[in-house]
């Protein structure tokens, strides 16, 4: 089992559209979680950083579900900008190093 | 403005030549990382560094030389016994405090050979 899982997608969804990305994780001990944007051929850039209690950012709100050992992505109104791959990452200590661990990303096609 | 400098943007490398990609960074983090991207392939780390004049090999180090004599930069070698050196690479910097220390990536260095 992969230690960060995403769905590849792509997920094609027409303008104003909701979409929510899930991503799950192997190791319970992880400390931070974030998602990450990045458009093709670009270096990805931070979109948020997760907290436990959940958190929002304009159209975007991130979620922790540390029970069920996932994180999720919601986009509300999607515009043609947002059309992307979101790559969750996961933090945690492995021999007393500090490890950022990516998934594959979710590939998102926002249409017109 | 504060950021991370990678250069070459594209490079071309016949085989059996190593090549060196630079990095510098102006954030005045203390770690600096080096990683991998292949198509439809997660972001997979060579090297890191979390202080200067000391570095530790990540997930994929074979084929790939890394110093960090300066805070500022992380100039990672591929050497040629790196077997698939084809790939896009990407220099990230982040503070090293307790709790969420946030990835800044440079613009990445995209290394074909030939």
């Amino acid at each position: 089992r992969k230690e960060v899982e995403q769905d590849p997608g792509p997920f094609n969804v027409p303008e104003g559209a909701t979409v929510a990305f899930n991503c799950t994780y192997s190791n319970s001990a992880s400390q931070s979680f974030f998602w990450y944007r990045q458009d093709c051929r670009k270096e990805p850039k931070l979109l948020m950083s997760v907290y436990s209690s959940g958190n929002e950012d304009g159209r975007f709100t991130a979620q922790l579900n540390r029970a069920s050992q996932y994180i999720s992505l919601l986009i509300r109104d999607s515009k043609l900008s947002d059309s992307a791959t979101y790559l969750c990452v996961v933090t945690g200590r492995g021999s007393g190093t500090y490890k950022y661990i990516f998934g594959t990303g979710t590939r998102l096609k926002v249409l017109a | 403005d504060g950021g991370i400098t990678q250069s070459p943007k594209y490079l071309f490398r016949k085989e059996g030549q190593n090549v060196t990609l630079s990095c510098e960074q102006n954030l005045n983090h203390d770690a600096m990382y080096w990683y991998r991207q292949d198509p439809g392939q997660g972001l997979r780390l060579i090297y890191y560094s979390q202080i200067v004049n000391d570095f530790q090999k990540g997930d994929i180090a074979e084929g790939y030389s890394v110093s960090r004599e300066k805070k500022e930069s992380f100039p990672l070698t591929v050497t040629s016994a790196q077997k698939n050196p084809t790939a896009f690479y990407l220099c990230a910097s982040s503070t090293t405090g307790s709790g969420a220390n946030v990835l800044t990536f440079g613009a990445g260095s995209r290394l074909t050979v030939l």
